[in-house]
């Protein structure tokens, strides 16, 4: 059965610091796909980021990175030199198989505040 | 870009009541499906449709229903609301391509209080 880990339930730094947040996965597939989204205080969840199984290359948008590892099953999120707007939930999503219908199922969630 | 529509942004109702939670999306998505998410819990899965009139059980299927008689229109039910369904519930849709998981996109959610 597939199942998301988020240890750190909440997260705060001070603005300018760098935090990660951490995402263990189990699955018995050899395909898969890994989310992660981003849930501001106004509700909405935000899409971030896919990465499918055997693509491991780690991947960086500005102050984002993400450090995809199959052998620890681990996809974590980095965000460099933190900001206010950066406080929100994080979750981490695993969506099985490549048929294009499973759902994801996603972690409890991380919640980062950023202080100023 | 995406669009997923929640007919309510926060909803009371009565316990007892039948609860209709609507959800709509404007990009032609195959793919819908219905979360709760609670403090704590995450988002746990309710039901899901591939396909006009398909429907699945996701993991918490328990007390709700589903109706998806058009492909743009996804709709909860709560048979008969309860109060431990007081919740956050949030619908997404998907577009379903070959050998691939595309990601989902979520509407705005609707925070229901079952009194």
């Amino acid at each position: 059965a597939q199942k998301v880990t988020q240890a750190q339930t909440e997260i705060s730094v001070v603005e300018k610091e760098d935090v990660t947040l951490d995402c263990v996965y189990e699955t018995r597939d050899t395909t898969y796909y890994l989310f992660w989204y981003k849930q501001p205080p106004s509700g909405e969840l935000v899409f971030l980021i896919r990465r499918n199984s055997f693509d491991e290359q780690n991947e960086i948008s500005g102050r984002y990175s993400w450090n995809f590892q199959k052998s620890t099953s681990s996809f974590n999120f980095t965000i460099t030199a933190s900001q206010v707007v950066d406080s929100a939930v994080y979750f981490c999503a695993l969506s099985e198989g490549n048929s294009g219908n499973t759902p994801l199922v996603f972690g409890k969630g991380t919640r980062l505040s950023v202080i100023a | 870009d995406v669009k997923v529509t929640q007919s309510s942004r926060y909803l009371v109702k009565r316990t007892g009541e039948k609860v209709f939670l609507e959800c709509v999306q404007d990009m032609d998505h195959e793919n819908m499906f219905w979360y709760r998410q609670d403090p704590g819990l995450g988002l746990r899965l309710i039901y899901f449709s591939y396909d006009v009139k398909m429907k699945e059980k996701g993991d918490i299927p328990e007390g709700y229903s589903v109706s998806r008689e058009k492909k743009e229109r996804f709709s909860l039910i709560l048979e008969s609301a309860s109060t431990n369904q007081t919740s956050m519930y949030l619908c997404a849709s998907r577009r379903r391509t070959v050998h691939s998981n595309q990601p989902q996109h979520f509407g705005d959610g609707t925070r229901l209080s079952i009194l």
